[in-house]
């Protein structure tokens, strides 16, 4: 069945590291854009990553740039996204989504959630 | 980067139609033809209901219904049934700095 998977979230403390990964499976996971997308407790969604289709290029949301890294390994249908330097302000639920060539997400994981304190 | 901007909440009666605005500027929304719309229920994954501002998505009810003008996005919901009480998200493709903005979300209540 066509699906993602979110996996890696937890308590940290403020200025750790942490890497999430997000697994796929039922469809051709090398022939899609993927992204990242957060949302804090009672807040709205905010994108912060994508990652071409081969890896071959990613951009990044000016509140994770410089301390986040989407990657991928098309071998093993996995994404990950490698967040650093961990602030309050990143305590969210992570989802991985689909994105086919064009910016839009047509399939989301069901999220995992990573708390940040002091 | 400022996120778009959507009423925080719209409510109608069931069968009754209501539409949702959503607000952006000529480099987010009025320069780009990737704009979407996505329902969120509590505690779950949001779900694409609109694509490329007016495409609904296979298996998408065709009481959902979307459109542009200028800098402004609007999701109309027609015939309103229970089930469509829920958080709306828009979304559009950004030709600076972030590449996707998301609005703030709308909370849809059904009378």
């Amino acid at each position: 069945q066509v699906e993602l998977v979110e996996s890696g979230g937890g308590a940290v403390q403020t200025g750790t590291s942490l890497r999430l990964s997000c697994a796929a499976s039922g469809f051709t996971f090398r022939s899609y854009q993927m992204h990242w997308v957060r949302q804090a407790p009672g807040k709205g969604l905010e994108w912060l990553a994508v990652i071409w289709y081969d890896g071959s290029n990613s951009h990044y949301g000016d509140s994770v740039k410089g301390r986040f890294t989407i990657s991928r390994d098309n071998s093993r249908n996995t994404l990950y996204l490698q967040m650093n330097n961990l602030r309050g302000e990143d305590t969210a639920v992570y989802y991985c989504a689909r994105g086919p060539l064009r910016w839009y997400f047509d399939l989301w994981g069901r999220g995992t959630l990573v708390t940040v304190s002091s | 980067q400022s996120a778009l901007t959507q009423p925080a909440s719209v409510s109608g009666s069931p069968g009754q139609s209501i539409t949702i605005s959503c607000s952006g500027t000529s480099s987010d929304i009025g320069g780009s033809n990737y704009v979407s719309w996505y329902q969120q229920y509590p505690g779950k994954a949001p779900k694409l209901m609109i694509y490329d501002v007016s495409y609904r998505p296979s298996g998408v009810s065709d009481r959902f219904s979307a459109s542009k003008s200028g800098n402004t996005a609007s999701l109309t919901i027609s015939a309103l049934q229970a089930e469509d009480e829920a958080d709306y998200y828009c979304s559009s493709y950004r030709s600076i700095s972030t590449l996707v903005l998301f609005g703030g979300g709308t909370k849809l209540t059904v009378l």
